[in-house]
């Protein structure tokens, strides 16, 4: 069974930093890029930051640029969301997605770790 | 970069209704375009990508058409099933932004 499960979250003061964790299980995890979405409480979704299978290619979106810092270890079937200096706003639950086999969207979700940052 | 506007924000329709669904890009991103349905309280679920090509398992009813900057997701006979909240969204290149979403009801 293709599986994404995300770990790390929980409560943060402001300013302070955090590390997501998705440990992937019953695919080829280096062959696919890596996504993480989030989704603040009542709000739609909102792309993150996605990486490539090789972590040739990293991507950010402009709210979290030069904040936070997606990374992978393909040996450990695992990717990563670094976040230093967190706001309120980036209180979310944090999912990490697979990208499709054509890389035509996400196809597979994690069941999401949730991020509260608040003093 | 490039945004995307999906309307309606939201929509009551009644079983059995079709009911399409607008997606607006604010450039031409080609057809790199996805449609990805959550239920309330469950993870999204890929329904349609490259604009038009259906994800396995979904349902026939769903159809997805568009290119360029002006695409639409329809359902051509609603079921209330189909409560779930819809988004568009392009990858077509970094930053992979989703539209704000449609949430949908029966009426």
């Amino acid at each position: 069974e293709v599986q994404l499960v995300e770990s790390g979250g929980g409560l943060v003061q402001p300013g302070r930093s955090l590390r997501l964790s998705c440990a992937a299980s019953g695919f080829t995890f280096d062959n696919y890029a890596m996504y993480w979405v989030r989704q603040a409480p009542g709000k739609g979704l909102e792309w993150v930051s996605g990486i490539s299978w090789n972590s040739g290619s990293v991507g950010y979106a402009d709210s979290v640029r030069g904040r936070f810092t997606i990374s992978r270890d393909n040996a450990k079937n695992s990717v990563y969301l670094q976040m230093n200096s967190l706001r309120g706003e980036d209180t979310a639950l944090y999912y990490c997605a697979k990208d499709s086999v054509t890389q035509d969207g996400m196809d597979v979700w994690g069941q999401g770790t949730t991020v509260t940052v608040s003093s | 970069d490039i945004q995307m506007t999906q309307s309606p924000s939201s929509l009551s329709a009644s079983v059995g209704d079709r009911v399409t669904i607008t997606c607006r890009a604010s450039q031409g991103i080609s057809n790199y375009l996805a449609w990805y349905q959550q239920k309330p309280g469950k993870v999204p679920n890929l329904l349609i990508y490259a604009a038009s090509t259906l994800q396995s398992g979904v349902p026939s009813r769903f159809s997805g058409n568009g290119f360029g900057t002006d695409f639409t997701l329809t359902i051509s006979s609603l079921q209330p099933e189909d409560v779930a909240t819809y988004y568009c969204q392009k990858y077509n290149g970094a930053p992979y932004t989703f539209g704000q979403g449609t949430k949908l009801e029966i009426k």
